[in-house]
Protein backbone atom coordinates (compact mmCIF):
# COMPACT_ATOMS: atom_id res chain seq x y z
CA UNK A 1 0.00 0.00 0.00
CA UNK A 2 1.85 3.28 -1.25
CA UNK A 3 -1.49 5.39 -0.50
CA UNK A 4 -1.57 8.42 2.05
CA UNK A 5 -6.10 8.28 2.17
CA UNK A 6 -7.31 11.47 3.72
CA UNK A 7 -10.96 11.97 4.44
CA UNK A 8 -13.46 13.99 3.69
CA UNK A 9 -12.75 15.06 0.52
CA UNK A 10 -14.86 18.42 1.09
CA UNK A 11 -16.04 19.89 4.30
CA UNK A 12 -18.12 22.73 4.13
CA UNK A 13 -18.17 24.26 7.98
CA UNK A 14 -19.66 27.31 9.73
CA UNK A 15 -16.92 29.86 11.93
CA UNK A 16 -18.95 27.72 15.37
CA UNK A 17 -18.38 24.03 14.26
CA UNK A 18 -16.25 21.67 15.04
CA UNK A 19 -14.89 19.11 12.72
CA UNK A 20 -11.69 17.01 12.40
CA UNK A 21 -9.71 16.04 9.28
CA UNK A 22 -8.17 12.38 9.04
CA UNK A 23 -5.35 10.99 7.38
CA UNK A 24 -4.03 7.70 7.22
CA UNK A 25 -0.99 5.71 5.37
CA UNK A 26 -0.24 2.05 5.81
CA UNK A 27 3.66 2.69 4.24
CA UNK A 28 5.69 2.10 7.94
CA UNK A 29 6.15 6.23 7.89
CA UNK A 30 7.00 7.62 11.15
CA UNK A 31 6.61 11.05 10.12
CA UNK A 32 3.55 12.86 9.11
CA UNK A 33 2.38 16.35 8.09
CA UNK A 34 -0.43 18.58 7.27
CA UNK A 35 0.63 21.34 5.06
CA UNK A 36 -2.47 24.15 3.64
CA UNK A 37 -2.96 24.89 0.37
CA UNK A 38 -4.59 28.33 -1.13
CA UNK A 39 -5.09 28.38 -4.69
CA UNK A 40 -2.45 29.05 -7.29
CA UNK A 41 -0.01 28.81 -4.26
CA UNK A 42 2.93 26.43 -2.76
CA UNK A 43 1.68 23.91 0.00
CA UNK A 44 2.58 25.56 3.35
CA UNK A 45 4.14 23.99 6.11
CA UNK A 46 1.67 23.74 9.10
CA UNK A 47 2.79 20.59 11.70
CA UNK A 48 5.22 17.83 11.28
CA UNK A 49 5.25 14.77 13.51
CA UNK A 50 7.97 12.64 14.06
CA UNK A 51 7.86 8.81 16.28
CA UNK A 52 3.83 10.31 17.25
CA UNK A 53 5.61 13.42 18.44
CA UNK A 54 4.98 16.77 17.84
CA UNK A 55 8.40 18.11 16.52
CA UNK A 56 7.00 21.09 14.70
CA UNK A 57 4.49 23.40 15.13
CA UNK A 58 4.91 26.83 12.32
CA UNK A 59 2.95 29.03 14.58
CA UNK A 60 -0.26 27.95 13.68
CA UNK A 61 -3.57 29.19 15.18
CA UNK A 62 -4.66 27.30 18.28
CA UNK A 63 -7.96 26.92 16.51
CA UNK A 64 -6.20 24.04 13.96
CA UNK A 65 -5.30 21.19 16.62
CA UNK A 66 -3.54 18.58 15.48
CA UNK A 67 -3.67 15.14 16.94
CA UNK A 68 -1.24 11.81 15.85
CA UNK A 69 -3.16 8.68 17.94
CA UNK A 70 -0.60 5.70 16.18
CA UNK A 71 2.06 5.54 13.62
CA UNK A 72 -0.53 5.30 10.86
CA UNK A 73 -3.22 8.13 11.62
CA UNK A 74 -2.90 11.53 11.95
CA UNK A 75 -6.22 14.17 12.60
CA UNK A 76 -6.50 17.69 12.41
CA UNK A 77 -9.51 19.40 14.57
CA UNK A 78 -10.98 22.56 13.81
CA UNK A 79 -12.52 25.16 15.70
CA UNK A 80 -14.00 28.31 15.23
CA UNK A 81 -12.42 28.42 11.94
CA UNK A 82 -12.34 32.01 9.60
CA UNK A 83 -13.74 32.36 5.67
CA UNK A 84 -9.56 33.10 5.17
CA UNK A 85 -8.98 28.97 6.30
CA UNK A 86 -10.59 27.50 3.58
CA UNK A 87 -8.12 25.98 1.55
CA UNK A 88 -6.99 22.66 0.21
CA UNK A 89 -5.24 21.06 3.43
CA UNK A 90 -2.81 18.24 2.77
CA UNK A 91 -1.28 15.06 4.70
CA UNK A 92 1.83 13.60 3.62
CA UNK A 93 4.31 11.44 5.23
CA UNK A 94 7.85 10.03 4.96
CA UNK A 95 10.01 7.53 5.50
CA UNK A 96 12.41 8.31 9.00
CA UNK A 97 16.25 6.85 8.76
CA UNK A 98 16.26 4.62 11.88
CA UNK A 99 16.24 7.35 14.34
CA UNK A 100 17.48 9.92 12.03
CA UNK A 101 15.80 12.83 9.85
CA UNK A 102 13.32 12.36 7.51
CA UNK A 103 14.75 11.12 4.09
CA UNK A 104 13.07 14.48 2.68
CA UNK A 105 10.68 12.55 0.16
CA UNK A 106 7.27 13.38 0.96
CA UNK A 107 3.75 11.53 -0.14
CA UNK A 108 0.68 13.40 -0.19
CA UNK A 109 -2.67 12.38 0.15
CA UNK A 110 -5.27 13.73 -1.99
CA UNK A 111 -6.51 16.85 0.55
CA UNK A 112 -9.50 17.90 2.00
CA UNK A 113 -11.08 20.75 0.30
CA UNK A 114 -12.44 23.09 3.32
CA UNK A 115 -14.36 25.62 2.80
CA UNK A 116 -15.60 27.33 6.15
CA UNK A 117 -18.76 29.78 5.65
CA UNK B 1 15.02 29.73 7.18
CA UNK B 2 15.08 28.75 4.04
CA UNK B 3 13.71 30.69 1.28
CA UNK B 4 13.35 29.15 -2.20
CA UNK B 5 12.48 31.20 -5.13
CA UNK B 6 10.95 30.08 -8.13
CA UNK B 7 10.76 31.38 -12.24
CA UNK B 8 9.26 31.56 -14.50
CA UNK B 9 5.58 31.50 -12.86
CA UNK B 10 4.11 30.70 -16.05
CA UNK B 11 5.77 28.62 -19.12
CA UNK B 12 3.79 28.11 -22.48
CA UNK B 13 5.58 25.96 -25.18
CA UNK B 14 4.89 24.49 -28.41
CA UNK B 15 4.30 20.28 -28.19
CA UNK B 16 8.05 19.11 -28.69
CA UNK B 17 9.67 21.65 -27.49
CA UNK B 18 11.92 21.54 -24.16
CA UNK B 19 11.13 23.07 -21.16
CA UNK B 20 13.59 24.32 -18.67
CA UNK B 21 12.06 25.92 -14.48
CA UNK B 22 14.97 27.41 -12.12
CA UNK B 23 14.91 27.37 -8.59
CA UNK B 24 17.38 29.21 -6.26
CA UNK B 25 17.97 28.52 -2.22
CA UNK B 26 19.30 30.22 0.61
CA UNK B 27 20.52 27.67 2.65
CA UNK B 28 23.79 26.60 2.10
CA UNK B 29 22.89 23.41 4.45
CA UNK B 30 20.06 22.67 2.09
CA UNK B 31 21.30 19.08 0.12
CA UNK B 32 17.83 17.89 -0.95
CA UNK B 33 16.07 19.10 -3.69
CA UNK B 34 12.98 17.44 -5.30
CA UNK B 35 10.47 18.67 -8.32
CA UNK B 36 6.73 18.43 -7.79
CA UNK B 37 4.11 17.79 -10.42
CA UNK B 38 0.67 19.30 -9.26
CA UNK B 39 -1.97 18.92 -11.88
CA UNK B 40 -5.35 20.61 -11.50
CA UNK B 41 -7.59 19.33 -8.51
CA UNK B 42 -4.78 16.95 -7.88
CA UNK B 43 -2.00 16.11 -5.47
CA UNK B 44 1.10 16.91 -5.96
CA UNK B 45 3.66 14.37 -6.81
CA UNK B 46 7.26 13.33 -6.76
CA UNK B 47 8.74 13.27 -10.48
CA UNK B 48 12.25 13.38 -9.74
CA UNK B 49 14.64 14.34 -6.90
CA UNK B 50 18.49 15.22 -6.33
CA UNK B 51 20.44 15.05 -3.05
CA UNK B 52 23.78 17.49 -3.05
CA UNK B 53 26.20 15.32 -3.66
CA UNK B 54 25.47 14.95 -7.06
CA UNK B 55 25.13 17.61 -10.36
CA UNK B 56 22.66 15.97 -12.50
CA UNK B 57 19.89 13.34 -12.97
CA UNK B 58 17.70 12.30 -15.94
CA UNK B 59 14.25 10.25 -15.80
CA UNK B 60 13.60 9.86 -19.10
CA UNK B 61 12.80 12.97 -20.54
CA UNK B 62 13.10 15.12 -17.58
CA UNK B 63 16.34 15.86 -15.86
CA UNK B 64 17.69 18.27 -12.89
CA UNK B 65 21.03 19.77 -12.55
CA UNK B 66 22.12 21.58 -9.41
CA UNK B 67 25.18 24.19 -8.64
CA UNK B 68 25.89 23.99 -5.55
CA UNK B 69 28.35 26.93 -5.39
CA UNK B 70 25.47 29.18 -7.00
CA UNK B 71 22.87 27.58 -5.21
CA UNK B 72 20.51 27.09 -7.74
CA UNK B 73 18.45 24.05 -9.23
CA UNK B 74 17.15 23.43 -12.76
CA UNK B 75 13.76 21.28 -14.07
CA UNK B 76 14.25 20.09 -17.67
CA UNK B 77 11.68 18.42 -19.71
CA UNK B 78 12.34 17.74 -23.15
CA UNK B 79 10.11 16.72 -26.02
CA UNK B 80 7.45 18.22 -23.74
CA UNK B 81 3.92 16.57 -24.42
CA UNK B 82 -0.10 18.22 -23.55
CA UNK B 83 -0.30 15.98 -20.55
CA UNK B 84 3.05 17.58 -19.14
CA UNK B 85 0.71 20.81 -18.24
CA UNK B 86 0.50 21.33 -15.02
CA UNK B 87 2.12 23.18 -11.98
CA UNK B 88 5.45 22.33 -11.01
CA UNK B 89 6.99 23.16 -7.78
CA UNK B 90 10.68 22.66 -6.59
CA UNK B 91 11.78 22.43 -2.93
CA UNK B 92 14.68 21.93 -0.60
CA UNK B 93 15.22 20.93 2.49
CA UNK B 94 18.19 20.06 4.74
CA UNK B 95 18.88 16.56 5.55
CA UNK B 96 19.62 16.57 9.08
CA UNK B 97 16.90 17.87 11.62
CA UNK B 98 13.58 17.40 11.03
CA UNK B 99 12.67 20.21 8.93
CA UNK B 100 10.17 19.34 6.33
CA UNK B 101 10.84 20.94 2.89
CA UNK B 102 10.27 24.31 2.00
CA UNK B 103 8.64 24.72 -1.75
CA UNK B 104 9.00 27.28 -4.39
CA UNK B 105 5.66 29.26 -5.72
CA UNK B 106 5.50 27.26 -8.46
CA UNK B 107 5.80 27.18 -11.81
CA UNK B 108 2.27 27.03 -14.35
CA UNK B 109 3.13 25.12 -17.69
CA UNK B 110 0.83 24.85 -20.22
CA UNK B 111 1.89 22.44 -23.62
CA UNK B 112 0.39 23.44 -26.60
CA UNK B 113 -0.74 21.07 -29.36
Amino acid sequence: DTEVTQTPKHLVMGMTNKKSLKCEQHMGHRAMYWYKQKAKKPPELMFVYSYEKLSINESVPSRFSPECPNSSLLNLHLHALQPEDSALYLCASSPLLERGPPSGELFFGEGSRLTVL
Amino acid sequence: GENVEQHPSTLSVQEGDSAVIKCTYSDSASNYFPWYKQELGKRPQLIIDIRSNVGEKKDQRIAVTLNKTAKHFSLHITETQPEDSAVYFCAASRGTGRRALTFGSGTRLQVQP
